[in-house]
């Protein structure tokens, strides 16, 4: 039982490249989450969706970009890498918006831009 | 905006010593409160939550309450292992929104033989 999957688990980009992080999960859940979690931040949320052609902005969107084609897949698009942008991203889903439930983690994918 | 605070680290214990995590929130509405482990090079895995004031969460010897009169949700164990090096995150969610989920900062727990 994969869970949620996450591809690249490391990349290293030059500014101005771009890159699509790819997000898989089987569990049929609806909601999906892109987090980037940076040292002494904890986890801060990018975009968020809560279904098949739904996306929506999260604390810290700028410089990103997401799209939710097919339940089970959420991609994270990088336009033109920053260094500012250099962080470990983790992709998260959840079968229901309610809060008391949990999110489901994947592994992460560490992004160096030099 | 709802938030939390958790303990700074890193914090090292030696094998069998007991382990507190300070966690306090803030938030409006009905939170629901996690701790989330992270072992190295892995992704956030649930150990416990607590959806209601006065709930105890618990999970491998891990153990939270919901303490809503002083907005804590302190973790504890009583007696750690090596296998418990890892870091731990606080989070909130609000009851009626997942989508918004806040952590907070994390703390490295390393346990020594």
């Amino acid at each position: 039982n994969a869970g949620v999957t996450q591809t690249p688990k490391f990349r290293v980009l030059k500014t101005g490249q771009s890159m699509t992080l790819l997000c898989a999960q089987d569990m049929n859940h609806e909601y999906m989450y892109w987090y980037r979690q940076d040292p002494g931040m904890g986890l801060r949320l990018i975009h968020y969706s809560v279904g098949e052609g739904t996306t929506a902005k999260g604390e810290v969107p700028d410089g990103y970009n997401v799209s939710r084609l097919k339940k089970q897949n959420f991609l994270l698009g990088l336009e033109s890498a920053a260094p500012s942008q250099t962080s470990v991203y983790f992709c998260a889903s959840s079968w229901s918006q309610r809060g008391n439930q949990p999110q489901h983690f994947g592994d992460g994918t560490r992004l160096s831009i030099l | 905006g709802d938030s939390v605070t958790q303990m700074e680290g890193p914090v090292t214990l030696s094998e069998e010593a007991f382990l507190t995590i300070n966690c306090t929130y803030t938030a409006t509405g009905y939170p629901s409160l996690f701790w989330y482990v992270q072992y190295p090079g892995e992704g956030l895995q649930l150990l416990l939550k607590a959806t209601k004031a006065d709930d105890k969460g618990s999970n491998k010897g891990f153990e939270a309450t919901y303490r809503k009169e002083t907005t804590s949700f302190h973790l504890e164990k009583g007696s750690v292992q090596v296998s418990d090096s890892a870091v731990y995150f606080c989070a909130l969610s609000d009851l009626y929104n997942n989508n918004d989920m806040r952590f907070g900062a994390g703390t490295r727990l390393t346990v020594k033989p």
